[in-house]
């Protein structure tokens, strides 16, 4: 089974502090995504990775920053959080794309910002 | 504009009765995947099936089915015999063909919270 795991379920930060959010996939998988989750807005891609060492914007960058430096792991960082940053996150997974390959994600960090 | 729109905040259903759950999309792609996921209360997005654009049939997978109609720009997710353990929240997605190559993200819907009453 595909396994995708986030260093924490919950978080809780202060404004102004700098914030990691890491996730491990155990698939080799080629692709890793954040998302974060904020109700009534459904999911929103933050950032994405193809490769190591490669990423791409979604439609939420603002605020944030990504790192892979190894294949199974995509880190988020918050380089100074803010309220509006107080969210759930969640990381996924899938395999190359030129295929249909459905997405795999992790159990999520609900991350609070005071 | 919202690229992938649900209609139905929440649903309470009868246990065993069906559901639908609708979706629809705005695209002007060809090619496109669409995607439902379930999402209980732990918080874990569990996928439940995928129909591509040019998938001549409907998909299948076990208790769901995806009611794909291409001209109308809907896919909506059916359960039958639906269980107490149904009750989540379940998103509709899309995934489009990204220009930049490589990897591309999913556009999610708002989610439609089902409740299945005994």
């Amino acid at each position: 089974d595909v396994k995708v795991t986030q260093s924490s379920r919950y978080l809780v930060k202060r404004t102004g502090e700098k914030v990691f959010l890491e996730c491990v996939q155990d698939m080799d998988h080629e692709n890793m995504f954040w998302y974060r989750q904020d109700p009534g807005l459904g999911l929103r891609l933050i950032y994405f990775s193809y490769d190591v060492k490669m990423k791409e914007k979604g439609d939420i960058p603002e605020g944030y920053s990504v790192s892979r430096e190894k294949k199974e792991r995509f880190s988020l960082i918050l380089e100074s959080a803010s309220t509006n940053q107080t969210s759930m996150y969640l990381c996924a997974s899938s395999l190359s794309a030129g295929g249909v390959h459905e997405q795999y994600f992790g159990p999520g960090t609900r991350l609070t910002v005071t | 504009a919202q690229k992938i729109t649900q209609t139905q905040p929440g649903m309470f259903v009868q246990e065993k009765e069906a559901v639908t759950l609708d979706c629809t999309y705005d695209t002007s792609d060809p090619s496109y995947g669409l995607f439902w996921y379930k999402q209980p209360s732990s918080g874990e997005m569990i996928f439940l099936i995928y129909q591509g654009s040019y998938d001549q049939q409907n998909a299948t997978e076990g208790r769901y089915s995806l009611n794909f109609q291409k001209a109308r720009k809907s896919a909506n997710l059916v359960i039958s015999a639906s269980q107490l353990g149904d009750s989540a929240m379940y998103f509709c997605a899309m995934r489009e063909p990204y220009s930049g190559g490589g990897a591309d993200g999913l556009t999610f819907g708002k989610g439609t919270h089902l409740i299945i009453q005994p």
